[in-house]
């Protein structure tokens, strides 16, 4: 049982540059929701979703974007990357909206 | 405007002595929080939770305990080992206009030292 899985863990990107950030979890879960982490500001909640889909914007959605077409899969996509969005990147799934969340072990992204 | 508040960015406890590391919030539509753990380059991992109809709660070695008047938690891990070093996060959630979302505290960074 693999849990959350991210990719890549690690990934360095040019301003205006473009990528996808992986998340797939294999426990059935609905609730899926992705969270970036910054230096004093502890975990922030980017966009989420309660079933494929479905999607809806956290506290920080601006320059993200996210598709939920199955149960399993939560990809975030940066349209057009910007230093700002330096941080690293968590995926988290739940059996329910307001559970116990299992974190994949999170993508650093560096963006120059 | 930060919901959710870990005052402490860091605390150091000798090894077999107790850890308390505390939480406040500030939306009183809360009424499900939650206790995170992370270690360097790994995701948090769940570990203790709490229900606002309760104002204790217990696993092995760690209790939650919930003050509704004063909007403040705290968990405490008595003894505390050396495993125990790490980040420490509270998070809130619930009410009729919240259920979709987890807030995260800014987390506590806890030393354990022999």
């Amino acid at each position: 049982n693999a849990g959350v899985t991210q990719t890549p863990k690690f990934q360095v990107l040019k301003t205006g540059q473009s990528m996808t950030l992986q998340c797939a979890q294999d426990m059935n879960h609905e609730y899926m929701s992705w969270y970036r982490q910054d230096p004093g500001m502890g975990l922030r909640l980017i966009h989420y979703s309660v079933g494929a889909g479905i999607t809806d914007q956290g506290e920080v959605p601006n320059g993200y974007n996210v598709s939920r077409s199955t149960t399993e899969d939560f990809p975030l996509r940066l349209l057009s990357a910007a230093p700002s969005q330096t941080s690293v990147y968590f995926c988290a799934s739940s059996y329910s909206v307001s559970g116990k969340l299992f974190f994949g072990s999170g993508t650093q992204l560096s963006v120059l | 405007d930060q919901q959710v508040k870990q005052n402490s960015p860091s605390l150091s406890v000798q090894e077999g002595r107790i850890s308390i590391l505390n939480c406040d919030y500030t939306n009183s539509m809360f009424d499900y929080f939650l206790w995170y753990k992370k270690y360097p380059a790994e995701g948090p991992t769940f570990l203790i939770s709490i229900s606002s109809i309760k104002d204790k709660n217990e696993d092995g070695r760690f209790t939650v305990f919930l003050n509704k008047s004063a909007k403040h938690l705290s968990l405490h891990i008595v003894p505390s080992q050396p495993g125990d070093s790490a980040v420490y996060f509270c998070a809130a959630s619930g009410g009729s206009y919240n259920t979709d979302k987890l807030i995260f505290g800014t987390g506590t960074r806890l030393q354990v030292f022999p």
